[in-house]
């Protein structure tokens, strides 16, 4: 069955903790991408990935890190230094665009809500 | 970066009414596509539009893109209760970048 697997559903932080939101794919997308939900809003870009061992900052990084070192795999850690981590939070991934400024469907994960305790 | 608006917030309407989403960008844009939401859930791809003055159906649903590729609109025609939830529309963000810039989005509220 294919698809984004986002972990866990719910997460509690104490303030002042790291905590790592998983998210794998095997619909073997080469792109990859996190977004923010706050309550009665869109979703906010925090960081894309287009290939393994590259990524970029999208709209609200900062506080925030990534890494990709398989291609199936795009975690997420939200730092000591977000100030306002509690949010629904989204992961996604889409095959590569023909064109740049093109897009693709992008498949999204059930999302992990964090909240800080 | 770009900025893509959508109107309304909320929309409340009887259960067999029609409802609209209108969104709008201030720059061209090259696409441009929706999503639905359901409460507690997840966003689910619907259509993408690419041409100018595009109108897709989809049973129901009909999304059009603006002959200037600035604004897009999604209709539905009497409405369901499984038709609750919230509706993006989502552009390129401009600048080279990837991924998408959403709108707020239109929560679809419906009274049976």
């Amino acid at each position: 069955d294919g698809g984004i697997t986002q972990s866990p559903k719910y997460l509690f932080r104490k303030e002042g903790q790291n905590v790592t939101l998983s998210c794998e794919q095997n619909l073997n997308h080469d792109a990859m991408y996190w977004y923010r939900q706050d309550p009665g809003q869109g979703l906010r870009l925090i960081y894309y990935s287009q290939i393994v061992n590259d990524f970029q900052k999208g709209d609200i990084a900062e506080g925030y890190s990534v890494s990709r070192e398989k291609k199936e795999s795009f975690p997420l850690t939200v730092t000591s230094a977000q100030k306002n981590p509690t949010a629904f939070y989204l992961c996604a991934s889409s095959i590569l665009a023909p064109h740049r400024a093109m897009n693709t469907e992008a498949f999204f994960g059930q999302g992990t809500r964090l909240t800080v305790v | 970066g770009q900025q893509v608006m959508q109107i309304p917030q909320y929309q409340h309407v009887q259960e067999g009414e029609d409802f609209t989403t209108y969104c709008n960008s201030s720059t061209t844009l090259s696409n441009i596509q929706w999503y639905k939401q359901r409460p507690g859930g997840h966003p689910v791809f619907l259509i993408q539009l690419v041409k100018s003055g595009e109108v897709k159906k989809q049973k129901r649903l009909t999304f059009q893109f603006g002959e200037a590729k600035k604004n897009s609109s999604l209709h539905i025609t009497a409405t369901q209760t499984t038709d609750v939830g919230t509706y993006f529309c989502a552009g390129p963000p401009g600048g080279g970048a990837d991924g998408l810039t959403f709108g707020k989005g239109t929560h679809l509220i419906i009274q049976p």
